[in-house]
């Protein structure tokens, strides 16, 4: 167990709907990443959070948001779905930004979206 | 943030040694190398880190040479639960704009 809870585990939807995804990271962590896989893109990076601002923006769709709380769980927002939006969301946790010394990051189970 | 590139997949055995290499030319000097393992349908896991020399956890070894251009993370007598994607990240985790991207990864697939 990472310590990184993403909820829900699953989730179907029908296209041109909004769906959020909830991130509740390690305790003491303050940055927070949103990473799309899908089978044939790999891991994606979206965006990255730290203590509740934006400070990193990957290949975000327009019609994708993000949020970081005060109480540092994030959100991810998606909207105008697609069929191509299926895949498995991951949020990550760090306690600082990720990638340096002992700043390693954390991954939650994921959320599969399947968008029919 | 330094670009890796690493073999798409290998194939080995139970019992054997692994070595998978990352290439990463355009290292900075205040980088770090990550490695992280991901199982299919679950998120990535931190294996190792380092910035120079070698360095030894309970899982794997990573050896990085002097000019710090490549890296080498070392499986040792891998099992069947070992076959994952391993990636290599370079970065430093400095300034606001660390985006921790992954790469394609390498493929590990351990034949009984």
């Amino acid at each position: 167990d990472s310590g990184v809870t993403q909820t829900p585990k699953h989730l179907i939807t029908a296209t041109g709907q909004r769906v959020t995804l909830r991130c509740s990271p390690r305790s003491g962590d303050l940055s927070v990443y949103w990473y799309q896989q899908s089978l044939d893109q790999g891991l994606q990076f979206l965006i990255q959070y730290y203590n509740g601002e934006e400070r990193a923006k990957g290949n975000i769709l327009e019609r994708f948001s993000a949020q970081q709380f005060p109480d540092l769980h994030s959100e991810l927002n998606l909207s105008s779905l697609e069929l191509g939006d299926s895949a498995l969301y991951f949020c990550a946790s760090s306690v600082g930004v990720a990638g340096g010394m002992n700043t390693e990051a954390f991954f939650g189970q994921g959320t599969r979206l399947t968008v029919v | 943030l330094a670009k890796t590139t690493q073999p798409i997949s290998m194939d080995s055995y139970e019992g054997q040694e692994v070595n998978i290499t990352c290439s990463h030319n355009n290292i900075a000097t205040n980088d770090y190398i990550t490695w992280y393992q991901q199982f299919p349908s679950q998120g990535p896991r931190f294996i190792i880190q380092g910035y120079k020399t070698k360095v030894t956890n309970e899982v794997a070894s990573l050896f990085i040479p002097a000019d710090r251009k490549s890296s080498t993370l070392s499986l040792p007598r891998v099992s069947l639960s070992d076959t994952a994607v391993y990636y290599c990240l370079v970065g430093d985790g400095g300034g606001a704009t660390n985006k921790l991207i992954f790469g394609t990864g390498t493929l590990l697939a351990v034949q009984p």
